[in-house]
Order: C-alpha cells, then sequence, then structure tokens
C-alpha cells in the first residue's frame, strides 16, 4: 500500500490564481480530511469528508472548496489564492476504528508546500 | 480550543527514557487520549493512544492519571531519530474523527 499520497510536493502561486492539491488514499478508509500548518503552529482543519460525496468544513474553511467523488480521492481547491494561504497542507485519511484498527487511526501524507507571492 | 496543556519544549539524553507530560483537565468520560509526533515538517505520525487503562505498545508507553486529568507518554529508549514535535490530543474515538492540534512539545534527544 502507498498509504496516503499528495502531489505536488512544492508550488508556487500567484495572488488570485487558483490551483488543486490532490489526494488520495488506497486503504479504503472513509474518512478523509485536510489540515493546514502555518510555520511554529500545530495543524489546523480545513474540510474533512466521512465519506463519498459527503464534506463539512472544519476550523479554517475560507477559501477553500472540497468535493469526495469518490473513496480513495479528497481534492482541495483554492478558489483564489492569496498570500495568507502559504502553508504546508496535509491530507489524512482513518477508517472509523473497525476491528484491527485502534479507534481510527489517522494516517497522514507528506504534504504539499505552497507559497502565494 | 486548546484542550490539552503541554511544556513547549523539553530536551532528553540520547539512551535515557523521555517522559513528556500532558494536561487535560477537562476531559470528558468519552474521550480518548491521542499522541501523534511530526518530524521535521513529515506528516503526522501516530505514537500511542487510550482512554483510562495505561497502554504500551512497540514504540512508547502511555500512563494515565486515575482522575484523568494528566498522562505522560514514556519513550523508553530516546534516540536521535525522536526528535520531533509530539501532540497531545484528545478526542471521542470513531465519528468525525477530528483531530485538534496545539502546539505540542518539541523533543530533542541529545546525544
Amino acid at each position: 500500500n502507498a498509504g496516503v499520497t499528495q502531489t505536488p510536493k512544492f508550488q508556487v502561486l500567484k495572488t488570485g490564481q487558483s490551483m488543486t492539491l490532490q489526494c488520495a488514499q488506497d486503504m479504503n478508509h472513509e474518512y478523509m480530511s485536510w489540515y493546514r500548518q502555518d510555520p511554529g503552529m500545530g495543524l489546523r482543519l480545513i474540510h474533512y469528508s466521512v465519506g463519498a460525496g459527503i464534506t463539512d468544513q472544519g476550523e479554517v474553511p475560507n477559501g477553500y472548496n472540497v468535493s469526495r467523488s469518490t473513496t480513495e480521492d479528497f481534492p482541495l481547491r483554492l478558489l483564489s489564492a492569496a498570500p495568507s494561504q502559504t502553508s504546508v497542507y496535509f491530507c489524512a485519511s482513518s477508517s472509523y476504528g473497525l476491528a484491527g484498527d485502534p479507534q481510527g487511526t489517522q494516517y497522514f501524507g507528506p504534504g504539499t508546500r505552497l507559497l502565494v507571492l | 480550543d486548546a484542550k490539552t496543556t503541554q511544556p513547549p519544549s523539553m530536551d532528553c539524553a540520547e539512551g535515557r527514557a523521555a517522559n513528556l507530560p500532558c494536561n487535560h483537565s477537562t476531559i470528558s468520560g468519552n474521550e480518548y487520549v491521542y499522541w501523534y509526533r511530526q518530524i521535521h515538517s513529515q506528516g503526522p505520525q501516530y505514537i500511542i493512544h487510550g482512554l483510562k487503562n495505561n497502554e504500551t505498545n512497540e514504540m512508547a508507553s502511555l500512563i494515565i492519571t486515575e482522575d484523568r486529568k494528566s498522562s505522560t507518554l514514556i519513550l523508553p529508549h530516546a534516540t536521535l531519530r525522536d526528535t520531533a514535535v509530539y501532540y497531545c490530543i484528545v478526542r471521542v474515538a470513531g465519528g468525525a474523527n477530528n483531530l485538534f492540534f496545539g502546539t505540542g512539545t518539541r523533543l530533542t534527544v541529545i546525544p
């Protein structure tokens, strides 16, 4: 299993540009989420999904859109990039504490580093 | 809102036990204590979790006080590769499974 994969690893955008951060998992996990991490800070939840076709907002959703058309993929869209969105973005997935999985352990991807000029 | 309080930084000599404390005085009866760590800006990695009993796995031990208001993560023989930021998180198991990260404890293992 590849686990949770994210692309791209690095991206530079100009203010006002749009882009999509890709996230995929091959563990058949129902739950997926996006976090952002600013320098010296902990991770903050942007959006999450409890299954295909279902998404909800987290702590800091403004400026981001998500959709979940398949179990495997959970892309994060920046509609009009702003310098305040310069951050490292992490995607995570988990099951719902099924047998053998300790209470829905979350598995994180390697992150996408985004710089908005 | 932060549900946990951790010291911002700690040092530990290589080969010695690292004891990382966490206060969670407002923890609810159905909330678990989870520990994750983040090595050098990589994605966070699950370490261990517990409800009220002490837990041990291949990575660490988790000691939870009887009143559940605090806990300690123990790395029995710290190595240089254990240098990381350690996050203590309380959450209800299952459900939406959202994690609320604080700023954690930066553990530095010294040779």
